[in-house]
């Protein structure tokens, strides 16, 4: 079956402006969870939505954001962008992540100049 | 402290030898561990969960878990060239999964 996937994989953006990365998880999954991934600080939870709810939150300033749609499919948003955002952010399913059991997307890298 | 530490590595074993991974953690009311392991490029990959006291083994994986002493340890037998990634730790506890920063790991040959 079709495994969890992000778009886009690759962007680039400046200082200022937002960015949407999208996540279609696993058919079937209602829990999706996204992370911050950096070399300097490894991953770093944002939050998890399941079932259209934000679940769980991390402690990321408000310029991060989610939600999730009735299909389960989930977007996160990030505003006034700064050279910091630069990451790789990952997305990941499951049947509820309490069970720990995550699959991971490949991931939209953002690059922020 | 954090949450969850692990040694950064890279640690390095010689093809054939045994790689022991090693992660302790701070909430004495986490309840379950996993191991995740990350090729460079690419994204992380489940490949040993634990929930009890003990040892569990998964073909040339063993987890180890040591609530006691809040360690958990991974144990990589017969090493392989294609072992050589990132492992990363990760510790649920509230629902909320905590990842380690991870540890570099190189078979050599």
């Amino acid at each position: 079956k079709a495994g969890v996937t992000q778009t886009p994989r690759y962007l680039i953006k400046t200082r200022g402006q937002q960015v949407t990365l999208s996540c279609s998880p696993i058919s079937g999954h209602r829990s999706v969870s996204w992370y911050q991934q950096t070399p300097g600080q490894g991953l770093q939870f944002l939050f998890e939505y399941f079932s259209e709810t934000q679940r769980n939150k991390g402690n990321f300033p408000g310029r991060f954001s989610g939600r999730q749609f009735s299909n389960s499919r989930s977007e996160m948003n990030v505003s006034t962008l700064e050279l910091g955002d630069s990451a790789l952010y990952l997305c990941a399913s499951s049947w509820d992540s309490n069970t720990g059991e995550l699959f991971f997307g490949e991931g939209s890298r953002l690059t922020v100049l | 402290q954090k949450e969850v530490e692990q040694n950064s590595g890279p640690l390095s074993v010689p093809e054939g030898a045994i790689a022991s991974l090693n992660c302790t953690y701070s909430d004495r009311g986490s309840q379950s561990f996993f191991w995740y392991r990350q090729y460079s490029g690419k994204s992380p990959e489940l490949i040993m969960s634990i929930y009890s006291n003990g040892d569990k083994e998964d073909g040339r994986f063993t987890a180890q878990l040591n609530k006691a002493s809040q360690y958990v340890s991974l144990l990589i037998r017969d090493s392989q060239p294609s072992d050589s990634a990132t492992y990363l730790c990760a510790v649920s506890t509230a629902s909320k999964l905590t990842f380690g920063t991870g540890t570099r790991l190189q078979v050599t040959l």
